[in-house]
């Protein structure tokens, strides 16, 4: 059974620095790859960042691009989303999902999501 | 960046009778398109890929359809349990994108 487990959420000032983790089990992590998604309160879902199975290859979307950086480590089976100079507009539920192939894909697993919040 | 549109905003359906949901691109996705529903404080969960194939585990009430870039998701006999937050996403470039989603409500 595919798992997903977010951790690292909490409440941060502006400027300030995050760094959320996915534990992942229940499947060949390296062979897949691995997107956040996060939601605003009240508000539908964003897509932020992915990375393939080795974690070579990334992707960002503007809104975060020069401030987060995902990263993995396939021996230990997690993700990470590093979250520098945070801002308000930063403040969501971020879920990591679990994608159909090595480097891209639907997204076919979702984690619980963890709760961050920027503001001073 | 594409961009995904969905409508209606929210659609008031009685238990028992049909939904359809539209989401359009604003350019060729091919089939690379997925449906989701997410229920009040859930994480989303995967309904439809490939523009119509079902996901594991999802009830054949549920198909999907594609004609270039517009897109449906038919819910053939709503049941209590789908009365949910529905979003579309295109996975055929990058940045992924996804509709601002679609409130299936009791009527």
């Amino acid at each position: 059974e595919v798992q997903l487990l977010e951790s690292g959420g909490g409440s941060v000032q502006p400027g300030g620095s995050l760094r959320l983790s996915c534990a992942a089990s229940g499947f060949t992590f390296s062979s897949y790859g691995m997107s956040w998604v996060r939601q605003a309160p009240g508000k539908g879902l964003e897509w932020v960042s992915a990375n393939s199975g080795s974690g070579e290859t990334t992707y960002y979307a503007d809104s975060v691009k020069g401030r987060f950086t995902i990263s993995r480590d396939n021996s230990k089976n997690t993700l990470y989303l590093q979250m520098n100079s945070l801002r308000a507009e930063d403040t969501a539920v971020y879920y990591c999902a679990k994608a159909s192939g090595y480097s891209s894909g639907r997204s076919e697993y979702w984690g619980q999501g963890t709760l961050v919040i920027v503001s001073s | 960046e594409i961009v995904m549109t969905q409508s209606p905003a929210t659609l008031s359906v009685s238990p028992g009778e049909r939904a359809t949901l539209s989401c359009r691109a604003s350019q060729s996705v091919s089939s690379n398109l997925a449906w989701y529903h997410q229920k009040p404080g859930q994480a989303p969960r995967l309904l439809i890929y490939g523009a119509s194939t079902r996901a594991t585990g999802i009830p054949a009430r549920f198909s999907g359809s594609a004609s270039g870039t517009e897109f449906t998701l038919t819910i053939s006999s709503l049941q209590s349990e789908d009365f949910a937050v529905y979003y579309c996403q295109q996975y055929n470039n990058w940045p992924q994108t996804f509709g601002q989603g679609t409130k299936v409500e009791i009527k």
